[in-house]
């Protein structure tokens, strides 16, 4: 069973569309996280949530907007795609609290033409 | 959380150890040192983390220096499907919000 899982794997779409990455953990956990990593192999988070509530936003812009329905799910939805949001998103998740580790899901890579 | 330096990148043969470095003089008593490793295009994976002590598990050993400014993560037995991004990454106790700061890594590449 895959523990962290996001759909879909690879997104190619068009300037000025809207989009959605979808995540699911089937861990149990109560926190869960956004990463984008750029053409230069760079890891950064995104959004942070525990318990459906954001508790991290790094500077995003505003056209990225997570949704969490759930505790098992957060969403990803981008509005008004540019080109330079073409990237590798990976979901993650994990238990809160100190020294608890992060697992990863198998991430989206996001093409826009 | 206190900023850490890697090599860029290590080569290793196949069925030796791996020992990958790390340094964190700045890491303060209440920041734990973790690795992660990110095999070529998939999700980061968790291998191990510490505090003070030496750990291990399955995957790998952590050394952690007395002074706590500098760590070493060893693969005992290296293998190809080792070779993968391994990134040393810092983090308080005091954070809550369990946000991990990735450097750039050290690329280990494992040869037969």
């Amino acid at each position: 069973d895959t523990a962290v899982s996001q759909t879909p794997k690879y997104l190619v779409t068009q300037m000025g569309n809207d989009k959605s990455i979808k995540c699911e953990q089937n861990l149990g956990h109560d926190t869960m996280y956004w990463y984008k990593q750029d053409s230069k192999k760079f890891l950064k988070i995104m959004f942070s949530y525990n318990n459906k509530e954001l508790i991290i936003n790094e500077t995003v812009p505003n056209r990225f907007s997570p949704k969490s329905p759930d505790k098992a799910h957060l969403n990803l939805h981008i509005n008004s795609l540019e080109l330079g949001d073409s990237a590798v998103y990976f979901c993650a998740s994990s238990r809160t609290g100190q020294g608890n580790e992060q697992y990863f899901g198998p991430g989206t890579r996001l093409t826009v033409t | 959380d206190a900023k850490t330096t890697q090599p860029t990148s290590m080569d290793c043969a196949e069925g030796r150890a791996a020992n990958l470095p790390c340094n964190h003089s700045t890491i303060s008593g209440n920041e734990y040192v973790y690795w992660y490793r990110q095999i070529h295009s998939q999700g980061p994976q968790y291998i191990i983390h510490g505090l003070k002590n030496n750990e291990t598990n399955e995957m790998a050993s952590l050394i952690i220096t007395e002074d706590r400014k500098s760590s070493t993560l060893i693969l005992p037995h290296a293998t190809l499907r080792d070779t993968a991004v391994y990134y040393c990454i810092v983090r308080g106790v005091s954070s809550n919000t369990g946000k991990l700061i990735f450097g750039q890594g050290t690329t280990l590449q494992v040869k037969p």
